[in-house]
């Protein structure tokens, strides 16, 4: 069965503490795997998208990586603004369909 | 990208009445999708959105509690009927950038039934 989880369910840093976020995924065959940020009462908003190991992406502070089972977010030198829920989305190639995890809250205190 | 105008935003509802949730896109896509995203949980696909076909359910919805409307390729009603506490979430409209790639969401609506 395809699965995607994430870790941690929750993570609360310093700004400025770099950290990682996790997103594990089961599929049988893999097209896509997607980052989005979701802030409360709002929609996903598209971050990075990565198709093959070894791929990484970057946009400010975030850097997405991507292995053969799993994708890392990591987060340098956090700010407050940066406090949301991070979302892993993979794209399955045999049923064509977006399996989401469940997220990683992440609070970046001042 | 896709721009997503999905409304209303919230709202309240009495228990065995009906709400209509429209989304708009700014431009012509095949596939349109909804989600729902129950308190603390992840999304859950309800059913994907053709234009000219019937919308295709996930396991556990089925089309009389969750009508979907595709009258053009811009635009896609879900209605949620005969409400129950249980139905409150957020609902979010959803189409693909490109085939193959990312997603892109709507702000969603957020349902509470009383």
């Amino acid at each position: 069965e395809d699965q995607v989880t994430q870790s941690p369910e929750a993570l609360r840093l310093q700004e400025g503490e770099s950290s990682s976020l996790n997103c594990s995924y089961t599929v049988s065959g893999l097209r896509g795997l997607f980052w989005y940020r979701q802030d409360p009462g709002k929609g996903p908003e598209f971050l990075f998208t990565l198709y093959s190991a070894g791929e990484e992406k970057e946009k400010e502070r975030l850097k997405a990586t991507l292995t053969k089972k799993e994708s890392f977010l990591h987060i340098t030198a956090p700010k407050p603004e940066d406090s949301a829920t991070y979302l892993c989305a993979v794209l399955t190639s045999g049923t064509y369909k977006y399996i989401f995890g469940t997220g990683t809250r992440l609070k970046v205190l001042a | 990208s896709a721009v997503i105008s999905q409304k209303p935003s919230r709202d309240i509802c009495q228990r065995g009445t009906s709400l209509t949730i429209q989304c708009q896109v700014d431009s012509q896509v095949t596939m349109m999708f909804w989600y729902r995203q129950q308190p603390g949980q992840s999304l859950t696909l309800i059913a994907t959105a053709n234009q000219g076909s019937e919308a295709t359910y996930e396991s556990g919805f089925v089309i009389d509690k969750f009508p979907i409307s595709r009258p053009n390729l811009t635009f896609s009603t879900l209605t949620v009927s005969n409400m129950s506490p249980e139905d409150s979430s957020i609902y979010l409209c959803s189409v693909e950038g490109q085939a193959g790639t990312e997603a892109f969401f709507g702000q969603g609506t957020r349902l509470t039934v009383v």
